[in-house]
């Protein structure tokens, strides 16, 4: 099962909005509603964002959202806050009943 | 609040094998299916195996080398981790899912390394 694609950084200054992607196949990505984000700051554990491409579970910010086209998965943040500086990954089910993550995207706040 | 302790890493030779333990508490153990996710030194997420009432799953690349395993009176799961590898080194997460095979809530990893 290959990775997700995700750029390797996206950046942005305070108060703007990103979006990084996260591409898939249609075995995973394309094929379910099972795309997850993660945030982990440096020697942190990952912290689950977004689930089921847009949910958000309790207690995280309105500011990020999910979406899906296709085989592309993609998470955006507005409001762009230093905070939001860390890696974020994607992943998704698959249909051999795995979970695949993508190689992470470093989000620097400028 | 859901609560996971990881414990049982430690520097293990090449072949060798270690069993990693998962404590869990502030949910219903039983009702959850449970994850081990690694991540190797300066390295991305890399999903290593599920289990829930049905069953287990694991990736290929540990797939007949590590066995997960739940002991539901004790809210713990475990992952037994045989023929070990240097590429095997990596802190091992262990994690609740939440629904449509997504790791929600995460512990704080145990250390594994692999070296002689």
């Amino acid at each position: 099962q290959s990775a997700l694609t995700q750029p390797a950084s996206v950046s942005g200054s305070p108060g703007q909005s990103i979006t990084m992607s996260c591409t898939g196949t249609n075995s995973d990505v394309g094929a379910y509603n099972y795309v997850s984000w993660y945030q982990q700051h440096s020697g942190k554990a990952p912290k689950l964002m977004i689930y089921e491409v847009i949910n958000r579970p309790s207690g995280v910010s309105d500011r990020f959202s999910g979406s899906k086209s296709g085989n592309t998965a993609s998470l955006t943040i507005s409001g762009l806050q230093a905070e939001d500086e860390a890696d974020y990954y994607c992943s998704s089910y698959t249909s051999s009943a795995t979970v695949v993550f993508g190689g992470g995207t470093k989000l620097t706040v400028l | 609040q859901v609560h996971l302790v990881e414990s049982g890493g430690g520097v293990v030779q090449p072949g060798g094998s270690l069993r990693l333990s998962c404590a869990a508490s502030g949910f219903t153990f039983i009702n959850y299916a449970m994850h081990w996710v690694r991540q190797a030194p300066g390295k991305g997420l890399e999903w290593v195996a599920f289990i829930r009432y049905d069953g287990s799953h694991y990736a290929d690349s540990v797939k007949g080398r590590f066995t997960i395993s739940r002991d539901n009176s004790r809210s713990t799961v475990y992952l037994q981790m045989n023929s070990l590898r240097p590429e095997d080194t990596a802190v091992y997460f262990c994690a609740k899912d939440g629904s449509g095979w997504c790791p929600h809530n995460w512990g704080q990893g145990a250390l594994v390394t692999v070296s002689s």
